[in-house]
């Protein structure tokens, strides 16, 4: 397909079991990006990949969660023993090369509920 | 912290215009407009993005004020497939994540 693709959709986890997330981005696109996104609120960033190089995670609210893109397509966001709090909809976006203009497409993005 | 403000919501009458408003007194000048939005159980969707000068393009129109203090979203004829959460974000061209708010709320009315 065209667009951005995540898997799985929906994700149900038992509190404490880890979980991995998946994004296909565009094909062609350096830029990835993962958000989160709570019930009723915009997303909010969490980390940045260029290529396989991961240039910002500020955004991850632990150290429970873990982002790579070893060859610098497809990205795995993982998080370990989760918690309650981390029930959210984790969105995955791409952007268009260097030089070109920066808009980012985005996935439909994983709903995690953590029981 | 986001860097716009936006009414939490709105209504339209279906085949009006909608008028989407967004404050961003504090941009800088090398800070675009850009503006996504959300349909429930989508990832938001690029709609268009300007610098000083009002956009069109096939979804929508941006108007941005002289001072570039303000800018407008305008939807020409909504429909019902428009109602969803509107972002408007400002950020520099080739920056890095979106600093998203809670948006715009649309819902177009039959």
């Amino acid at each position: 397909g065209a667009g951005v693709s995540q898997s799985p959709r929906y994700k149900v986890a038992k509190r404490g079991q880890d979980v991995a997330l998946r994004c296909d981005p565009i094909s062609g696109h350096v830029s990835l990006f993962w958000y989160q996104q709570a019930l009723g609120q915009g997303p909010e960033f969490l980390t940045y990949f260029q290529n396989e190089a991961q240039l910002d995670k500020s955004g991850l609210p632990s150290d429970r969660f873990f982002a790579e893109r070893p060859e610098g397509s497809v990205s795995t966001l993982k998080i370990q023993r989760t918690q309650q709090e981390d029930s959210a909809v984790y969105l995955c976006a791409s952007s268009s090369p260097p030089g070109a203009k920066n808009i980012q497409y985005f996935g439909a993005g994983t709903r995690l509920s953590v029981l | 912290d986001a860097k716009t403000t936006q009414p939490p919501s709105m209504d339209c009458a279906e085949g009006r215009a909608a008028n989407l408003p967004c404050n961003h007194s504090t941009i800088s000048g090398n800070e675009y407009v850009y503006w996504y939005r959300q349909i429930h159980s989508q990832g938001p969707q690029y709609i268009i993005h300007g610098l000083k000068n009002n956009e069109t393009n096939e979804m929508a129109s941006l108007i941005i004020t002289e001072d570039r203090k303000s800018s407008t979203l305008i939807l020409p004829h909504a429909t019902l497939r428009d109602t969803a959460v509107y972002y408007c974000i400002v950020r520099v061209d080739y920056g890095q994540n979106f600093v998203f708010g809670p948006g715009t709320r649309l819902s177009v009315l039959p």
